[in-house]
C-alpha cells in the first residue's frame, strides 16, 4: 500500500510565526497534491491542488500569499502557514495522487495550533 | 450532523447501461468531487467540479452540479464490469458514505 507521511504530526506555535508542513509520498510518486484543511467534526475542505513544478490553484477564500505551496518534486509537497493567526489552527491534511492510477491517498494530518 | 447524502446506496445494472449516482450537499460551497474506490484499493480521483461550473465530462463520466439545488449527479456511460465499484462524492464539510455501483457481465 501507499506510505504518505507528513511532518511535523502536530505543532504549537505564537501568533506571527510561519510554520511549515511536509508531506512526503514514500513509495510512490505524485504528481498531483491535494491539501485540506479539517475543523473539528467536520469533512475535509480542499485548499488548494498543485501539480509538480507548477503554482498551486487556490480554492475560493484561501489565500495563496498565507497558505504558501511548493511541490518541488514528486515524492514531497510543503505546506507553509504564513504568519499564524489562531484562527488558522486546525488540521491540516495532504492527499497526493499517484500518476500512475490517478490513486488519491491522504496524510495522517497535521494539528496545528496557533497561540 | 451529516451534512449530505448519497443515493442510491447500492445500483445494480447490466453491461453497456448506464448509471447515475446523486450526491445532495446542505451547506454552500466551493467544489464538490466525485471518487471511485475498487474493493481494498485506494480512492481515485475521477472529477473536480467547481461551484461556478454546471457539467463536466470525462471520458465516459459525466458530472453535473446544481448549486440552487444542492445537487450533483456522476453519470457512467455505457457501463463495463470494470466500473463496478464504490462511488464518493466529497464536498468542503462532507465526504460522502458512497454508492456502490454493480455492472453484471
Amino acid at each position: 500500500g501507499a506510505v504518505v507521511s507528513q511532518h511535523p504530526s502536530w505543532v504549537i506555535c505564537k501568533s506571527g510565526t510561519s510554520v511549515k508542513i511536509e508531506c512526503r509520498s514514500l513509495d510512490f510518486q505524485a504528481t498531483t497534491m491535494f491539501w485540506y484543511r479539517q475543523f473539528p467534526k467536520q469533512s475535509l475542505m480542499l485548499m488548494a491542488t498543485s501539480n509538480e513544478g507548477s503554482k498551486a490553484t487556490y480554492e475560493q477564500g484561501v489565500e495563496k500569499d498565507k497558505f504558501l505551496i511548493n511541490h518541488a518534486s514528486l515524492t514531497l509537497s510543503t505546506l507553509t502557514v504564513t504568519s499564524a493567526h489562531p484562527e488558522d489552527s486546525s488540521f491540516y491534511i495532504c492527499g497526493p495522487q499517484s500518476g500512475v492510477y490517478n490513486e488519491q491517498f491522504f496524510g495522517p494530518g497535521t494539528r496545528l495550533t496557533v497561540l | 450532523s451529516q451534512q449530505g447524502e448519497e443515493d442510491p446506496q447500492a445500483l445494480s445494472i447490466q453491461e453497456g447501461e448506464n448509471a447515475t449516482m446523486n450526491c445532495s450537499y446542505k451547506t454552500s460551497i466551493n467544489n464538490l468531487q466525485w471518487y471511485r474506490q475498487n474493493s481494498g484499493r485506494g480512492l481515485v480521483h475521477l472529477i473536480l467540479i467547481r461551484s461556478n461550473e454546471r457539467e463536466k465530462h470525462s471520458g465516459r463520466l459525466r458530472v453535473t452540479l446544481d448549486t440552487s439545488k444542492k445537487s450533483s449527479s456522476l453519470l457512467i456511460t455505457a457501463s463495463r464490469a470494470a466500473d463496478t465499484a464504490s462511488y464518493f462524492c466529497a464536498t468542503d464539510y462532507y465526504f460522502g458514505t458512497g454508492t456502490s455501483l454493480t455492472v453484471i457481465p
